[in-house]
């Protein structure tokens, strides 16, 4: 079993959709949580980050941890066609490495 | 400010050869990192330097693959021989000293071994 299980999609939204990325965990050992968003061809950037449960929102983007569920999301409001990208999860413990869910393709259809 | 660069972008070579892989970190990150991702699997960590030091290299899959970071600035990740399931595309990540998690990524480097 993967530590980290994400559904791979692909996932198409209309624009201005709301949009729910999920990822669940089975290490109870994570303490940090980070969403990476990936275009084609380049390196994953660095999107939310946070290391409690609770949400964190930022512009359209909103990161929900749920320890207690080993669950977290990233809501995306008013998704533009430039949304359109992988979005990965990742987690790690105390120590630095990541651990990465597999991504999920979004495609925002103008 | 520059980002994480990596050099080269993509690199064939034929199984047997040589190739090394350059990363350049963020100016002043402490923290430099490689990963890995083969075709369709998720990116995997290798290894992580503090400064010039190896952390934890519990990532690294056998001893074809050499790192090494001479002064604390820039990293090189050797494998040598190369065989075919060392495709994939090889990341380099780095961070500052104390926000060990908080991990910016360079564009990557694409090696095809065939």
């Amino acid at each position: 079993q993967k530590e980290v299980e994400q559904d791979p999609g692909p996932l198409s939204v209309p624009e201005g959709a709301i949009v729910s990325l999920n990822c669940t965990y089975s290490n109870s050992a994570f303490q940090y949580f980070m969403w990476y968003r990936q275009y084609s061809r380049k390196g994953p950037e660095l999107l939310m980050y946070t290391y409690s449960s609770g949400n964190k929102e930022d512009g359209r983007f909103t990161a929900q941890v749920d320890k207690s569920s080993k669950y977290i999301s990233l809501f995306i409001r008013d998704s533009q066609p430039s949304d359109s990208a992988t979005y990965l999860c990742a987690m790690a413990t105390g120590r630095r490495a990541l651990t990465f869910g597999s991504g999920t393709r979004l495609q925002v259809q103008p | 400010e520059a980002g994480v660069t990596q050099f080269p972008s993509h690199s064939v070579i034929e199984k047997g050869q040589t190739v090394t892989l350059r990363c350049d970190p963020i100016s002043g990150h402490d923290n430099l990192y490689w990963y890995r991702r083969v075709m369709g699997k998720e990116i995997k960590f290798l290894l992580h330097f503090v400064k010039e030091s190896k952390q934890d290299e519990s990532g690294m899959p056998n001893n074809r693959f050499l790192a090494e970071r001479t002064g604390g600035t820039y990293s090189t990740l050797k494998v040598q021989p190369a065989e075919l399931e060392d495709s994939g595309v090889y990341f380099c990540a780095s961070s500052q000293s104390g926000l060990g998690s908080i991990q910016y990524f360079g564009a990557g480097t694409r090696l095809s071994v065939l």
